[in-house]
């Protein structure tokens, strides 16, 4: 069956350090994988989208890497600060089905000041 | 620009009771999602409309469920008989054109709670 998974445990870093979320998937071929910002209370922010053929996209903190041989991408926020605590999800179009997004249940962060 | 603009933001109500959610999409935008998201299921999607017309409602619990966008701009989500289980926050996102790869916009979500 399809899944994608990202940690489900809230990942809890220091203020300066760089935080590195994961999402993995199976069963799927994805030509894009984008990563959503949600705040309490709140609709998911797009941040950023990786094609097949990218391996890497930056902006700004933010840094995502793809790796379709893995079925992985790696989402960085660098210098980290307390206001990007949040919960960030991964989500995906399968190429062969349906056009429309899967999303993961999404990974708490947590970073302290 | 006004972003995707959802109400009620917050809906309490006694099983049985018909429930309308409703979705403004963003001026231009042509295709709208309806999403679900609870705890145990994360964000669901139910269904996805292009251009008015309903592509895929195969996430559509059961018949309960109904969507309809009556013109371009707008959507309701109906649940009618609502029950308990039905609980959770309901999103709804639009796109410009039909392709799903687009980044989504998304509306702040009803909370519904049915009693």
């Amino acid at each position: 069956s399809q899944k994608i998974e990202q940690n489900s445990e809230a990942l809890n870093i220091q203020e300066g350090k760089t935080a590195t979320l994961t999402c993995n998937y199976t069963n799927y071929s994805p030509a894009y994988l984008q990563w959503y910002r949600q705040d309490p209370g709140r609709g998911p922010v797009f941040l950023l989208l990786i094609r097949e053929n990218e391996k890497e996209k930056r902006k700004e903190r933010l840094k995502v890497t793809f790796d379709t041989t893995l079925k992985q991408s790696l989402f960085h926020i660098t210098a980290s600060q307390p206001a990007d605590s949040a919960t960030y999800l991964c989500a995906l179009v399968d190429d062969t089905g349906r056009r429309a997004l899967t999303f993961g249940s999404g990974t708490r962060l947590q970073v302290q000041p | 620009d006004a972003g995707v603009i959802q109400s009620p933001r917050h809906e309490v109500t006694e099983m049985g009771q018909e429930v309308t959610l409703r979705c403004k999409l963003i001026s231009g935008h042509n295709s709208l999602f309806w999403y679900r998201q609870t705890m145990m299921r994360g964000l669901e999607l139910l269904i996805y409309f292009n251009n008015n017309v309903p592509i895929d409602d195969s996430g559509m619990p059961e018949d309960r469920f109904s969507a309809k966008m009556p013109n371009a701009s707008f959507s309701t989500l109906k649940i009618q008989p609502s029950e308990p289980r039905d609980s959770a926050v309901y999103f709804c996102a639009s796109i410009a054109g039909p392709d799903g790869n687009q980044p989504q916009h998304f509306g702040d979500g009803t909370r519904l709670s049915i009693l």
